[in-house]
């Protein structure tokens, strides 16, 4: 089955600087890599997604990037702020149908004022 | 309502109680799912259901009986559980076409301590 693996599961930057955040996964029959943000007592929440059809996909200050060759992707804030302190998961999956996501163990962004 | 709601949001329970968690997703999806979340372990899926049909248990054990009445409503059955299954347990549900991706949306979680 696939097996995803995520760095660093902390990660402390200084508000306004960029934070990057990678996975691995080892399902070459993978090609779908979402990316979820978990607030404290909240469920996580689906901020960006990429297909494997394209290699890097942005949304205002988030963006992701895949390279499929080397099976992985990672996601990246520009001009960190407060709000974004959360833990971010990974996961990835085969895409069409009913299937499960794998998931990273999640990252612990802390953005320190 | 919207989105995928589920209740209780906190539930404590002895190890010889029986239970339910209750999950409702207001965004028509015809998928829904139940997640683990334990500390310190990657979220772990539970069961699927696909057009109220359960197509996976990821080897779960027997006293976790999930339940799919209708595409809008999901329910975990619980009953002689351990200590370790205190977790948080999500719900998810996601719409499932021939020519779309997995887009999972999560609940809140019920917040589940076993005695």
């Amino acid at each position: 089955g696939e097996n995803v693996e995520q760095h660093p599961s902390t990660l402390s930057v200084q508000e306004g600087d960029s934070a990057v955040i990678k996975c691995t996964y080892s399902d070459s029959a993978s090609n779908y890599f979402p990316w979820y943000k978990q607030e404290l007592g909240k469920g996580p929440q689906l901020i960006i997604d990429i297909r494997s059809n394209v290699g890097e996909k942005k949304d205002q200050r988030i963006a992701v990037t895949l390279n499929k060759t080397a099976k992985h992707f990672s996601l990246h804030i520009t001009e960190t702020q407060p709000e974004d302190s959360a833990v971010y998961f990974c996961a990835a999956n085969i895409g069409g149908g009913a299937d499960g996501l794998t998931f990273g163990k999640g990252t612990h962004l802390i953005i320190q004022p | 309502e919207t989105g995928v709601t589920q209740t209780p949001r906190h539930l404590v329970m002895g190890m010889t109680n029986k239970k339910s968690l209750k999950c409702e997703q207001h965004l028509g999806h015809n998928a829904m799912y139940w997640y683990k979340q334990s500390a310190k372990k990657p979220l772990e899926l539970m069961f699927v259901y696909n057009f109220k049909e359960q197509t996976e248990n990821n080897s779960v054990p027997s006293r976790f009986s999930p339940e799919c009445p209708n595409s809008s409503h999901l329910f975990l059955h619980l009953h002689t559980l351990q200590p370790e299954d205190s977790a948080l347990y999500l719900c998810a549900s996601s719409q499932v076409t021939a020519s779309s991706y997995n887009e999972q949306f999560f609940g809140p979680g019920t917040r589940l301590t076993v005695l």
